[in-house]
């Protein structure tokens, strides 16, 4: 099975609206981190934002927030008040206590992001 | 800092040739890891490192080799390139440990005809 699931292979949302990219995980530990990764056009990978498995509110860190639903094994990216600039590849990814010392990110296919002006 | 620097950015192998991908990193970083990323795919982790002298496989090992002699230097050996290497490889590094981000290098394109 899957260890993340990222079902939006492509979106596309208008500049200045909000637009939520979907991720859904599996595992069966209690501690595990979940992280969302912006790859643009030239490549690199840009750490955007983290939750963890323990943490009860959502994390934000500016226009990006984590919308974490633990029970629903979810955990979607919201981007508010998109920008041009916002055009990309998003990866969810996680870490797991089960992955022993790898401490590996397990990333999903991603989903390619085109912000419309 | 400069974070995370990987060289080369570009670099054409043929098969059975054997190089070097150079990693390193000056944030103090207990963790390093190689992942490839190939088409339409997320990232596989091939080696990774929890401390100088200290390494183990990840998910798609075969074909390469890993040293680990400091703690700012990961560098990552294909033995003998083969076209199914074809991919683009990162680096990247963290405190050791589930809820602390990698940060990543800028990435190497590698290409094996």
């Amino acid at each position: 099975a899957q260890k993340i699931t990222q079902t939006q292979p492509g979106m596309f949302v208008q500049e200045k609206e909000a637009v939520t990219l979907d991720c859904t995980y599996d595992t069966s530990d209690q501690s595990y981190g979940l992280f969302w990764y912006k790859q643009p056009s030239s490549g690199e990978m840009i750490f955007l934002i983290y939750q963890g498995s323990y943490d009860e509110q959502n994390a934000t860190e500016g226009r990006y927030s984590l919308n974490f639903q633990k029970a629903r094994k979810s955990a979607n990216l919201v981007i508010s008040a998109s920008q041009l600039g916002d055009s990309a590849m998003y990866f969810c990814a996680m870490r797991e206590v089960s992955s022993g010392s790898a401490r590996q990110l397990t990333f999903g296919s991603g989903t390619q992001l085109t912000v419309l002006p | 800092n400069a974070g995370v620097t990987q060289t080369p950015k570009f670099q054409v192998l043929k098969t059975g040739q054997s190089m070097t991908l150079q990693c390193a990193q000056d944030m103090n970083h207990e963790y390093m890891s190689w992942y490839r990323q190939d088409p339409g795919m997320g990232l596989r982790l091939i080696h990774y490192s929890v401390g100088a002298g200290i390494t183990d496989q990840g998910e798609v090992p075969n074909g390469y080799n890993v040293s680990r002699s400091t703690t700012e230097d990961f560098p990552l050996r294909l033995l003998s390139a083969a076209p199914s290497q074809t991919s683009v490889y990162f680096c990247a590094s963290s405190y050791d440990g589930l809820y602390y981000e990698q940060y990543f290098g800028p990435g190497t394109r590698l290409t094996v005809t």
